[in-house]
Parts: C-alpha cells; sequence; structure tokens
C-alpha cells in the first residue's frame, strides 16, 4: 500500500469553479507538503504544514489554501481555479529529522 | 533564501555509457541536507538519497554515486553503465536543518534519457 495517497489522480474543470485535491497518509508522519510541477519549472512549494494546528505559506500560495484536517489528512483548496493553476500536483508527507519525502502519485489538474 | 541549480534540462547517452547530473545550490544555512530524487515516466517521485552537509564523503550505491563538494556548493550524482531504465527526471533538492527552513526547494529537474 502506498505511504501517501491522493485524489482525484485526474480531473479537468472549468475556470471559476472551486476544486478540492485531497491527501491522506497511513504512516503517522507529522509533516506533510503540497507542491506543484510545471515543466521546465521543478516542483515549487505551495504549502506545508508540520502539525495538525501548524499551516505555513510557500513560494506559490496565492490561488491556493490547504486544511490539515487530522494528522493524516491535507486537503489542497482552489477557491476559484484558473487556466494557469493547471499543472501536475503532488502532496508529500516527511517523518520530522528525517528529511526524506514520501510523495503521492500525483494529481494532475486541468483548468479549461 | 535557498536555491538549487540544474543547469542541464536534458541529457541523452547511449545505453552502458556513464552519465553525470549536476546539482549547485545556494543557502545561508551552515547545516543543510542535499536529496536527489528520481521521476521516472510512469511520474511517481522516488528518493534517492540524502547527505548532511557535515558529511562530504562520496557515497556509491551500485551503479549510482554521489560526489558532494562543499568548496564548489555542488552535490554531482553519476551512473555508471547506464540502462533504459534509468531514463527519467532527476531533481536535486535542498533544506536548511536550522528550525523554520527545513522545507525542500528543488531544482528545475535534468530529464535523461538513455538511448538503447
Amino acid at each position: 500500500d502506498a505511504d501517501v495517497t491522493q485524489t482525484p489522480r485526474n480531473r479537468i474543470t472549468k475556470t471559476g469553479k472551486r476544486i478540492m485535491l485531497e491527501c491522506s497518509q497511513t504512516k503517522g508522519h507529522d509533516r506533510m507538503y503540497w507542491y506543484r510541477q510545471d515543466p521546465g519549472l521543478g516542483l515549487r512549494l505551495i504549502y506545508y504544514s508540520f502539525d495538525v494546528k501548524d499551516i505555513n505559506k510557500g513560494e506559490i500560495s496565492d490561488g491556493y489554501s490547504v486544511s490539515r484536517q487530522a494528522q493524516a489528512k491535507f486537503s489542497l483548496s482552489l477557491e476559484s481555479a484558473i487556466p494557469n493553476q493547471t499543472a501536475l500536483y503532488f502532496c508529500a508527507a516527511e517523518h520530522s529529522g528525517t528529511g526524506e519525502l514520501f510523495f503521492g502519485e500525483g494529481s494532475r489538474l486541468t483548468v479549461l | 533564501a535557498q536555491k538549487v541549480t540544474q543547469a542541464q534540462t536534458e541529457i541523452s547517452v547511449v545505453e552502458k555509457e556513464d552519465v553525470t547530473l549536476d546539482c549547485v545550490y545556494e543557502t545561508r544555512d551552515t547545516t543543510y541536507y542535499l536529496f536527489w530524487y528520481k521521476q521516472p515516466p510512469s511520474g511517481e517521485l522516488v528518493f534517492l538519497i540524502r547527505r548532511n552537509s557535515f558529511d562530504e564523503q562520496n557515497e556509491i550505491s551500485g551503479r549510482y554515486s554521489w560526489n558532494f563538494q562543499k568548496s564548489t556548493s555542488s552535490f554531482n550524482f553519476t551512473i555508471t553503465a547506464s540502462q533504459v531504465v534509468d531514463s527519467a527526471v532527476y531533481f536535486c533538492a535542498l533544506s536548511g536543518a536550522n528550525f523554520g527552513n527545513e522545507k525542500l526547494t528543488f531544482g528545475t529537474g535534468t530529464r535523461l534519457t538513455i538511448i538503447p
């Protein structure tokens, strides 16, 4: 079983719609992250959380929000999707102090 | 601010050749960690290695080896006797060890194609 599970894996939506990407992990890691991947830009950090009550902005948080509902769950929301948010989104979990991130399989979002 | 530069956007080599992927980093932290991740065509991200800034010993794992040189802020990755299964995008990444600066910063990746 995968340590980190993302849903949905693929989603096509229209401009202005609200979208939520969900992430759950089974290993009890305390730290969780959301990244987006764009061709030629690598992975850029959107938000991260070091604990249930801890939420931090990454380098490209505008247009996104997150919720850490429980240690195992970290969801990413796009309140009003726009086409330049079309990307591959990765959730990751890390046990603090190790530096090793376990990534989900990615969620491909297309905003028309 | 932390920065990771992978100047090689794409590399193609013939199978069985050796290939080195370059990674140069910038950080103000005195203690930090360096990483390599592999993203095969299937899309998942696979952890390959973590290196502590205090440890400049080179590491070898099978056909993979890593050369960490603090003096040049580089953490290069060499694949010996490349195989088609090595075809992937490889990301170098950096995180600080100080509280609040521990998030991972990725380079833009190098797409490696091994030609049969």
